[in-house]
This record gives C-alpha cells, structure tokens and sequence, in this order.
C-alpha cells in the first residue's frame, strides 16, 4: 500500500519568512495530492491540493509543487504569519483506487511573532 | 452552512467497555469516513459509509464497527475498549463516494483508563 513520509516534525519560522514542508511518497499510482492544516483542538482543513498532471498549484500565500519522478511534493508558505501556526499533514490518495488518503505524520509549523 | 458535527466532544471510558461516537455529515454530503489519530500522528482510516453500508474498511479489528443512518449521519461503536484505543476520532464527509476532498469535524477525544 501506499507509505506517505514527512521529513520534519517540526519547523520553527520567524514572522515574514518563508516556510517549506516536504513529503514523499512511494506509490507511482497515487495521483491527488492535499494537504490539511489541523490547529489545537479542530479536525484537519484541506488548504491546497495538487494533481499528478499539474506541477505546481498557487493559492495566495500557499502554494505546492510536485516532483514525480523523485516520489516527492511540498508545501509553501510565504509570508509566514502567527495564525499559520498549526500542524499540516499531507497525503497522497490512488484516485481511480480506493479514493482513501494515506496520511503522513505531520509538521508542526511554528511561526514566532 | 453546517460543517461536519461530532458529538460527544469528549469522552472518559474504562477498559471493557463500549463506546458509541456520532457524526452528521456536511450538508449535502453523503458519505462518511472515520479517521483515528492518535497523539503526534496522521489520521489512520478505519472505514467509509456509503449508502448505509460499510464500503472500505482500514486495518482495524472488528471491535470497530459502523452504521450509516437514511439521514447519511454515521456512528462508530468500539467494544471491549483497549488502553490504545485513546485517541482523536475524526468523522469526515464528502460530496459523493469517490470524491477525493474530504471536510473534517472536530473530533472526539476519547480516553480509555
């Protein structure tokens, strides 16, 4: 089945500065990419989500670009501000499959005023 | 425009008991997915209600099990509750079965003593 890994569990930004979370995954079949940004004591909010047919997407501040040949997409946020702070999770879903994500661990986003 | 709904918000069970979570899915909505995330990980997939039946099923025993209502609202029953059943329990809608984006409620923080 699908594995979905996250290489930073936690990343500590400064206001203004830009932040960067990646993530792998290792089935060549998956084709929808989103990511979800879960704040204290709420459920996961889909932010930005990517295709395998487009290789980045742009949403304001956020933005999320994929390699498929290195397995690997990634999330940017510019600008960072206070309310950015949360953990984001990524996953990687088979559309034409199961439709059911795999999620990866998380990155803790820290952003100091 | 209602959001996913989750009752209760938190929850205290002994080891051996049963325990009955609610969800009622965004409006329009008519499946419904549930999600167990443990502290400091990704949301794991236990299984997905479509149709008032149980469709996709994730590694979990059976002590887990569902229902879907005519209403497309869900419960998720665990008996015989384990100390490693504690965990966030997150219900997630979508439009149709096989649509990708999934909208999460707020979860129920059941702890098992």
């Amino acid at each position: 089945g699908e594995s979905v890994g996250l290489h930073l569990p936690t990343l500590s930004v400064q206001e203004g500065d830009s932040a960067v979370i990646k993530c792998t995954y290792s089935d060549s079949a998956s084709n929808y990419f989103p990511w979800y940004k879960q704040e204290l004591g709420k459920g996961p909010q889909l932010i930005i989500d990517i295709r395998s047919n487009v290789g980045e997407k742009k949403d304001q501040r956020i933005a999320v670009t994929l390699n498929k040949t290195a397995k690997h997409f990634s999330l940017h946020i510019t600008e960072t501000q206070p309310e950015d702070s949360a953990v984001y999770f990524c996953a990687a879903v088979t559309s034409g499959g199961s439709y059911i994500p795999t999620f990866g661990r998380g990155t803790s986003l820290i952003v100091h005023p | 425009d209602a959001g996913v709904t989750q009752s209760p918000t938190h929850l205290i069970k002994t080891r051996g008991q049963q325990v009955t979570l609610r969800c009622s899915p965004k409006s329009g909505h008519d499946t419904v997915s549930w999600y167990q995330q443990a502290l400091g990980q990704g949301p794991q997939f236990i299984f997905q209600y479509y149709e008032e039946e149980e469709r996709q099923r994730g590694n979990f025993p059976d002590r887990f099990s569902g229902h879907q209502f005519p209403n497309y609202s869900s419960e998720l029953n665990v008996n015989a509750l384990l100390l490693g059943d504690s965990a966030l329990y997150l219900c997630a809608s979508s439009l149709r079965q096989g649509s990708e984006k999934l909208f999460f409620g707020s979860g129920t923080q059941l702890s098992v003593l």
